[in-house]
């Protein structure tokens, strides 16, 4: 089957960093997203995978490993703003279809 | 650049009576997305337009459950009649092309629907 799995709840101190683990199982891969969602609001893009390795974008960073179908979203010198879910989701074939993990939790604290 | 317009954002009706949720994508992109999120759930796809055509609508109840883009804009999506599984936020999302290297899904502010 098709699987994407993520902590459901983490909780971080203002200033600090936390790093999402996503790790999927899909028929395909041609991409990995993360998406921010704070409550009550829409899914917003942050950041895209689909080759190996880190991608960074300011204080945020996502890590792609295909053979592990693992990926990671970092995010460093949290605020609290940043207290939201985190998606991943995978994009497993041409057509652009998205399955989404269950989300992550972020609680930031002061 | 105006993003990914919904309505209406909330509604609440009684089980078994019907309901339509309207979409209006970014301007310029072909493909649009129809979700449904479970609270505590992510997202999943009820059904995928390219222009006016369909391209994947495999976990759509269409018992229930009709979506249409005519003119391959803005698009609909009704539930009839809704049954009290049916409550969740549908979101909308579009893009410019599908499945492309870095093409991106951009979403709507959704529709919370609740079935009492």
């Amino acid at each position: 089957g098709q699987n994407i799995d993520q902590p459901t709840e983490m909780t971080a101190t203002e200033g600090a960093i936390v790093q999402i683990n996503c790790t999927y199982q899909t028929s395909g891969f041609n991409g990995l997203f993360w998406y921010q969602q704070h409550a009550g609001e829409a899914p917003t893009f942050l950041s895209y995978n689909v080759l190996d390795g880190l991608e960074e974008k300011g204080r945020f960073s996502s890590f792609l490993s295909r053979s592990k179908g693992y990926s990671y979203l970092l995010l460093k010198e949290l605020q609290m703003k940043d207290s939201a879910s985190y998606l991943c989701a995978v994009r497993s074939d041409s057509w652009g279809k998205l399955q989404f993990g269950a989300g992550t939790q972020v609680v930031v604290t002061p | 650049e105006a993003g990914v317009a919904q309505s209406p954002r909330y509604k609440i009706i009684e089980k078994r009576q019907s309901v339509a949720f309207w979409c209006n994508p970014i301007s310029g992109h072909a493909t649009l997305y129809w979700y449904q999120q479970i609270l505590g759930q992510g997202p999943k796809l009820l059904i995928q337009f390219q222009n006016n055509g369909v391209v994947d609508d495999s976990q759509l109840p269409k018992d229930r459950f009709s979506a249409e883009r005519l003119k391959g804009v803005d698009s609909t999506l009704k539930i009839q009649p809704a049954k009290l599984e049916d409550s969740a936020v549908y979101l909308c999302a579009s893009s410019l092309s599908r499945g492309g290297r870095t093409d991106t899904q951009y979403f709507g502010p959704g529709t919370r629907l609740t079935v009492l």
